[in-house]
């Protein structure tokens, strides 16, 4: 049974650029959402999608957008990347909106 | 954006010594969760409480979810050198505003 995947492991953009991240939820699971883990801080939430819809979103501005897709996986996107977006990109994912979330293994984006 | 009052920051225990952590918030929240992280890793889910006053246990692992529900408590008993890593409190509100509001995380260090 696999757990939550995210792809790709590592990332390296220029500031401006636009990235693209991927994330397959864990089996039965509908739900997911994203975080975002500066060095030596706790993941600060950035939104969650349930049944294809961006259900609540955290306290980032519009460059972040996102997507969920029919059979349930999702993308993160930033535009105009800045280095302060330099982070580990964590998925979760969870068997509806309330339940626990289990996290992937991250996404470590360096903007230079 | 908001993070939880997580302490301590940092622990140096012998192996075979319990370990106590704590977690605070000025906000209520209807689930607490604990997660571990290890280097390079997505946090994994140790403990989920779900009502006030709440005691779980996993293995040597206790969790209690605080009579305010301002608050969390973790203990970790007869420490081993596999338990070394980063511990993560978080606290989600639930009632539509289901993303984690994580703490900065206590440090796990055990001197063998």
């Amino acid at each position: 049974d696999a757990g939550v995947t995210q792809s790709p492991t590592h990332l390296i953009k220029t500031r401006g650029q636009q990235v693209t991240l991927r994330c397959s939820p864990k089996s039965g699971h509908d739900t997911v959402s994203w975080y975002q883990q500066a060095l030596g801080q706790g993941p600060q939430f950035i939104f969650q999608y349930y049944e294809e819809e961006e259900r609540q979103r955290g306290n980032f501005p519009d460059r972040f957008s996102g997507h969920q897709f029919p059979n349930y996986s999702s993308e993160l996107n930033v535009n105009a990347l800045l280095l302060g977006d330099s982070a580990l990109y964590l998925c979760a994912s969870s068997g509806g909106p309330g339940r626990e979330q289990y996290f992937g293994p991250g996404t470590r984006l360096t903007v230079t | 954006g908001q993070q939880l009052n997580q302490s301590p920051q940092s622990m140096f225990i012998q192996e075979g010594e319990d370990v106590s952590m704590n977690c605070t918030s000025s906000s209520i929240f209807n689930t607490w969760l604990w997660y571990k992280q290890d280097p390079g890793e997505g946090p994994v889910l140790l403990i989920a409480l779900y009502k006030a006053g709440e005691l779980t246990s996993n293995g040597r692992l206790t969790a209690q979810f605080g009579i305010t529900r301002k608050d969390s408590f973790l203990n970790i008993s007869a420490s081993i050198p596999s338990d070394v890593g980063i511990y993560f409190c978080a606290g989600q509100s639930g009632g539509g505003a289901d993303g984690l509001t994580f703490g900065k995380g206590t440090h796990l260090i055990i001197q063998p």
